[in-house]
C-alpha cells in the first residue's frame, strides 16, 4: 500500500503570511499532483510534477518534487483569503492508480 | 470542452435502500474513477473503469459496484445503504492512457445522506 501523509492537517493564518504544506511517503511515485478543493465541490488540479527535484511555480505557489520522487511540498507566499481551501496531494503509482493524501485544510483570515 | 458532470447533486436515502449515481466524463476521456470523501477518512478510492472494464479496485465491500458504458459514461451503485455511507461521492475522468502526465478531472460530486 502506498500511503501519502500530509502535514499539517490544519492551518489557520493571517493574510500576507507564508506557509508550507508537506506530502511524504515511503513509496516512489511516477508523478505527484496537487489539488485544491472548496467546500461542496470537487478537487481542481493545480500542478503535476514528474521529475525528481523539479520545482514549479504558479504565481505565489511553489511546488517541489523530492529528488527520490517520494515527497513533495507546496509553498504559498503572501497568502490571500482566496487561497482558503483543502489542499490534496496525489501520487501516481503502478497500474495508473492515484493515491491521495489526507489533505491540509487552509484558512486564510483577512 | 464540457467538464465532468455528476448527477444527482444531492440525494437523501434511508438505510437499506439502494442508490445509483451517474457520471459523464470529459469528451474523449476513457477512464472514470470513483472516490468516497468523508471528513474523517479523506478521499478513498472506490474503483476505476477504462473502456468498459474495471481496471482498479479499492477496499470497499461488494455493496459498492459500478459499470461503464460504451460512451464512457459511468454509474456507481450502492446497495443496502448504511448510515456510514453518507459521504460526498466524486467522479474523476482522465484520458486513461497512462504515463506520468495522467491527470484527474473531478466532477462536483454527489452528496449522499443516509438517514
Amino acid at each position: 500500500t502506498q500511503l501519502l501523509k500530509q502535514s499539517p492537517q490544519f492551518l489557520s493564518i493571517q493574510e500576507g503570511e507564508n506557509l508550507t504544506v508537506y506530502c511524504n511517503s515511503s513509496s516512489v511515485f511516477s508523478s505527484l499532483q496537487w489539488y485544491r478543493q472548496e467546500p461542496g465541490e470537487g478537487p481542481v488540479l493545480l500542478v503535476t510534477v514528474v521529475t525528481g527535484g523539479e520545482v514549479k511555480k504558479l504565481k505565489r505557489l511553489t511546488f517541489q518534487f523530492g529528488d527520490a520522487r517520494k515527497d513533495s511540498s507546496l509553498h504559498i507566499t503572501a497568502a490571500q483569503p482566496g487561497d482558503t481551501g483543502l489542499y490534496l496531494c496525489a501520487g501516481l503509482g503502478g497500474y495508473n492508480k492515484f493515491y491521495f493524501g489526507s489533505g491540509t485544510k487552509l484558512n486564510v483570515k483577512p | 470542452k464540457a467538464g465532468v458532470t455528476q448527477t444527482p447533486r444531492y440525494l437523501i436515502k434511508t438505510r437499506g435502500q439502494q442508490v445509483t449515481l451517474s457520471c459523464s466524463p470529459i469528451s474523449g476521456h476513457r477512464s472514470v474513477s470513483w472516490y468516497q470523501q468523508t471528513p474523517g477518512q479523506g478521499l478513498q478510492f472506490l474503483f476505476e473503469y477504462f473502456s468498459e472494464t474495471q481496471r482498479n479496485k479499492g477496499n470497499f465491500p461488494g455493496r459498492f459496484s459500478g459499470r461503464q458504458f460504451s460512451n464512457s459514461r459511468s454509474e456507481m451503485n450502492v446497495s443496502t445503504l448504511e448510515l456510514g455511507d453518507s459521504a460526498l461521492y466524486l467522479c474523476a475522468s482522465s484520458p486513461g492512457t497512462g504515463g506520468r502526465h495522467e491527470k484527474l478531472f473531478f466532477g462536483s460530486g454527489t452528496q449522499l445522506s443516509v438517514l
